[in-house]
């Protein structure tokens, strides 16, 4: 399973706050995806992303999110305003290994350990 | 993109049981996948089963699918205390398997010592 980490595992923040969220995968990936999960709820989606620019984004992926991918590994998630309604797990998720001659595991998704994120 | 459902909603047995967890999906699919959770981590994939498969197994996990029924189920062996965790299914539809998962509520599994 390609390994994935995220940074921080834990962010504390002030509403109105702006915060980065970094997903550093280990091997070369094709997609990128963010989700998230309240306390006690169901896991969510916010955004997926390919060749560098956005695929897909939920409702809840308002103009407040953005991601990036600055320099061709991390793959950020950046809130700019934050809410006290943003607090929650964020999990990227992973699509397609890299592996010398081919993309493989086009099926699966993986997901980071996620940070858990604070807002006062 | 679709969302499993999954049954029951909590479960709880004695350690060395089996545990039997269902999934059911509304529309046609390219394959159907199963996540464990456990509290507070991130999803931990388990196993993939492909729309034109009928069992899988990995260890002591051991994968159903009935297209027919548009239902799936996860069997977990000779359960241990480490096995409780939430468990997810994400269907993933014929089209786009690239797209986002959606995720159902899950089942809280609890394997007692």
């Amino acid at each position: 399973e390609p390994e994935v980490t995220q940074t921080p595992s834990h962010q504390v923040t002030q509403m109105g706050q702006e915060v980065i969220l970094r997903c550093v995968p280990i091997s070369n990936h094709l997609y990128f995806y963010w989700y998230r999960q309240i306390l006690g709820q169901k896991v969510e989606f916010l955004v997926s992303f390919y060749n560098n620019e956005i695929s897909e984004k939920s409702e809840i992926f308002d103009d407040q999110f953005s991601v990036e991918r600055p320099d061709g590994s991390n793959f950020t998630l950046k809130i700019r305003s934050t809410k006290l309604e943003d607090s929650a797990m964020y999990f990227c998720a992973l699509l397609a290994v890299w592996e010398g001659r081919s993309y493989n595991g086009r099926e699966t998704q993986y997901f980071g350990p996620g940070t858990r994120l604070l807002v006062l | 993109s679709q969302q499993g459902e999954e049954d029951p909603q909590a479960l709880s047995i004695q350690e060395g049981e089996n545990a039997t967890m269902n999934c059911s999906y509304k529309t046609s699919i390219n394959n159907l996948q199963w996540y464990r959770q456990n509290s507070g981590r991130g999803l931990v994939h388990l196993i993939l089963i492909r729309s034109n498969e009928r069992e899988k197994h990995s260890g002591r996990l051991r994968v159903t699918l009935d297209t027919s029924k548009k239902s799936s189920s996860l069997l977990i062996t000779a359960s241990r205390a480490a096995d409780t965790a939430s468990y997810f299914c994400a269907p993933s539809p014929v089209t786009g398997a690239n797209s986002k998962l959606t995720f159902g509520k899950g089942i809280t599994l609890s394997v007692r010592p």
